[in-house]
């Protein structure tokens, strides 16, 4: 698993409310991301970062804003939750890999975020 | 726009089948990896495939990219039930951060 960590896993909140995910890895590697699961859509992309305090959007980062103050963390934080945002959220860091091995990327449990 | 389409989206088999699933984009990738998934878990990556025309095998698993890395295939030999879970293809463009563009993913169910 790569030490990745996500929290909380389960959480429902009301709309309207700010809610943060927290994404924790414990081997210091550059590159984190948020994606978000849904039925019909797969997998997309909401931010990435590509060190401390260097982040930036993905294909659905509308209504989302993240933060990386230290190597570890990577926060995920909805403003004002709506019920669109209702859905599983994945962590993922990426593993640099050599000559024909290419990239790894792991992926944190997810959490499982309902907004009613 | 979905750029990575698999196909098909949905497989239920009996064990001991073999089966052949597809990715396929009109975009050049750098390389594609594929993906297995089982329910309340994240998804766990089975390989990268990196040159076109490579093929790869993990066990019973047989994974090729396409000549112009536009496309890609996972074929499955004699499919077991703990091959049940959802696959799902994933496009990289080679730069440092490595954003993945992922298909919609099969859905595939082995039956006893």
């Amino acid at each position: 698993d790569a030490g990745i960590t996500q929290s909380p896993r389960h959480k429902v909140t009301e709309t309207g409310t700010p809610v943060t995910l927290r994404c924790h890895q414990t081997e210091n590697h550059r590159y984190m991301y948020w994606y978000r699961q849904d039925p019909g859509h797969g997998l997309r992309l909401i931010h990435y970062s590509y060190g401390v305090k260097d982040t930036d959007k993905g294909e659905v980062s509308d209504g989302y804003s993240v933060s990386r103050s230290k190597t570890e963390d990577f926060l995920l934080t909805l403003e004002s939750a709506t019920s669109s945002q209702t859905s599983v959220y994945f962590c993922a860091i990426s593993v640099f890999g050599t000559g024909t091995s290419g990239n790894t990327i792991y992926f944190g449990e997810g959490s499982w975020l309902t907004v009613v | 726009t979905q750029l990575l389409e698999q196909s098909p989206q949905f497989l239920s088999i009996q064990e001991g089948e073999n089966l052949t699933v597809y990715c396929n984009s009109s975009s050049v990738f750098s390389s594609l990896q594929w993906y297995r998934q089982e329910p309340g878990e994240g998804p766990v990556l089975l390989v990268t495939v990196v040159t076109g025309g490579e093929v790869k095998k993990l066990k019973r698993l047989t994974f090729q990219f396409g000549d112009a890395r536009k496309d890609s295939s996972l074929h499955i030999t004699a499919a077991q039930p703990g091959d049940t879970g959802l696959y799902l293809c994933a496009g990289g463009r080679g730069s440092g951060s490595e954003k993945l563009v992922f298909g919609k993913g099969m859905k595939l169910t082995v039956n006893p």
